[in-house]
């Protein structure tokens, strides 16, 4: 059973901090991986996604690969309460199936 | 504007009971999913279609039946409820570019099984 890893938290950490949210996953054939966003009772929505080693930025949000570790994370800056929400790291599988993890409760501190 | 639907939004039903949700997406995707999200949070594949075409059928009980009268359609039937049903089925769309298919999520459907 192929698996993704999230901690499922909660993280907390104050307004203006930077949140480090991390993932791993065990298919060693995933090429695209996701972050997304779900508030309470929502749909999750996509912050980030990233296909290649190293870094992607946008905005407040930077997700980084490391497929030699199978280690996905997202980091973002300057949190903002408005952060507050579960986010679910995906991997993508052959025949386009997404798998989620757990997911991690992020909460920032005003 | 919305690109992705769900019909109904919450579905309250009882055990034995037979029920179907309905999803449609204007974003002109080739590919449809279904997915529940479980009382832990966790959401896992069901199936997915891809222009009307089954492409992913994780093991599901045959109870569940999808359907797809057009790509932009992608319905779940259910037969005969169970408790173990509750939980909220989220659809979604993505567009078929090889290996990259960001997925888009409805709103969901929650569904209650008394």
């Amino acid at each position: 059973q192929k698996e993704v890893e999230q901690n499922s938290g909660p993280l907390s950490v104050p307004e203006g901090a930077i949140a480090s949210l991390n993932c791993t996953y065990s298919d060693r054939g995933s090429q695209s991986f996701f972050w997304y966003r779900q508030y309470s009772g929502k749909s999750p929505e996509l912050i980030m996604s990233i296909y290649s080693n190293g870094d992607k930025e946008d905005g407040r949000f930077t997700a980084q690969l490391n497929k030699a570790s199978q280690y996905v994370s997202l980091l973002i800056r300057d949190s903002q309460p408005s952060d507050s929400a579960t986010y679910l790291c995906a991997a993508m599988e052959y025949g386009n199936k997404l798998v989620f993890g757990a997911g991690t409760i992020l909460r920032v501190k005003s | 504007d919305t690109a992705v639907s769900q019909t109904p939004k919450y579905l309250v039903t009882q055990m034995g009971n037979d029920k179907s949700i309905k999803c449609e997406q204007n974003l002109g995707h080739d590919t449809m999913y279904w997915y529940k999200q479980d009382s832990k949070k966790f959401l896992k594949i069901m199936f997915s279609y891809n222009n009307k075409e089954l492409i992913i059928n994780e093991t599901v009980p045959n109870r569940f039946s999808p359907k797809s009268p057009d790509k932009a359609h992608l319905n779940l039937h259910i037969n005969s409820l169970e408790l173990g049903d509750s939980a909220v089925y989220f659809c979604a769309s993505s567009p078929f570019i090889d290996g990259q298919e960001t997925q888009y999520f409805g709103p969901g459907t929650r569904l209650l099984v008394l």
